[in-house]
């Protein structure tokens, strides 16, 4: 078992562009997330599927969108990056209504 | 604002010692989770505690969730080098919107 994964690692993007971050899970999870962790802020919610089809906003989900492409795949998408979204982007799972979450390595982005 | 306060920030320790973690809140929580994170990776969850007073054991660690499901600590007896990383508390009322605090950097000295 892979667990979760997620890619890219790293990117270095240009003000204005934009990207897909990958994430995929193996464990049948029914719950998917996504976060971005800042130094000194912990990892903050961006937005969460709590089944396939459905996708619902956290804590800051002002410049992303996602997709919760079946029950493995959630992807969140940066249409316009800003400096302001550089930041390290942890995907996680989780069975449904589990207080137990299993990240992923993250992809360490960087917006110029 | 941040709905998880944690402290200390920064602690650096000689091995052997013993230390304590807090994690607060003025909110009312059903769980509350304890996380470790090494550079580069993601967080590992160590313990969930779900009841108010609640005290769980994994070997030298000991979780313990207040009474009025505000707060928990975490101690860690006679700390070794392999104990060295981020300490984060989580907490959520359903299951779905997970908060986490700002973390606890720990570092064990040989």
């Amino acid at each position: 078992n892979a667990g979760v994964t997620q890619t890219p690692k790293f990117q270095v993007l240009k003000t204005g562009q934009s990207m897909t971050l990958q994430c995929a899970q193996d464990m049948n999870h029914n719950s998917m997330y996504w976060y971005r962790q800042d130094p000194g802020m912990g990892l903050r919610l961006i937005y969460y599927s709590a089944s396939e089809g459905t996708t619902d906003k956290g804590e800051v989900p002002n410049g992303y969108n996602v997709s919760r492409l079946n029950k493995r795949e959630f992807s969140l998408r940066l249409e316009s990056a800003a400096p302001s979204q550089t930041s390290v982007y942890f995907c996680a799972s989780s069975t449904e209504h589990s207080y137990e979450q299993y990240f992923g390595p993250g992809t360490r982005l960087t917006v110029t | 604002t941040q709905l998880l306060e944690q402290s200390p920030q920064f602690l650096s320790i000689q091995e052997g010692e013993n230390l304590t973690v807090y994690c607060n809140s003025s909110s009312v929580f059903s769980s509350l989770q304890w996380y470790r994170q090494e550079p580069g990776e993601g967080p590992v969850l160590l313990v969930t505690v779900v009841t108010g007073g609640e005290v769980k054991k994994l070997k030298r660690l000991t979780f313990q969730f207040g009474d009025a499901r505000k707060d928990s600590s975490l101690h860690i007896t006679a700390a070794q080098p392999g104990d060295t990383g981020l300490y984060l508390c989580a907490a959520s009322n359903t299951g779905n919107q997970f908060y986490f605090g700002t973390g606890t950097s720990l570092t064990v000295i040989p």
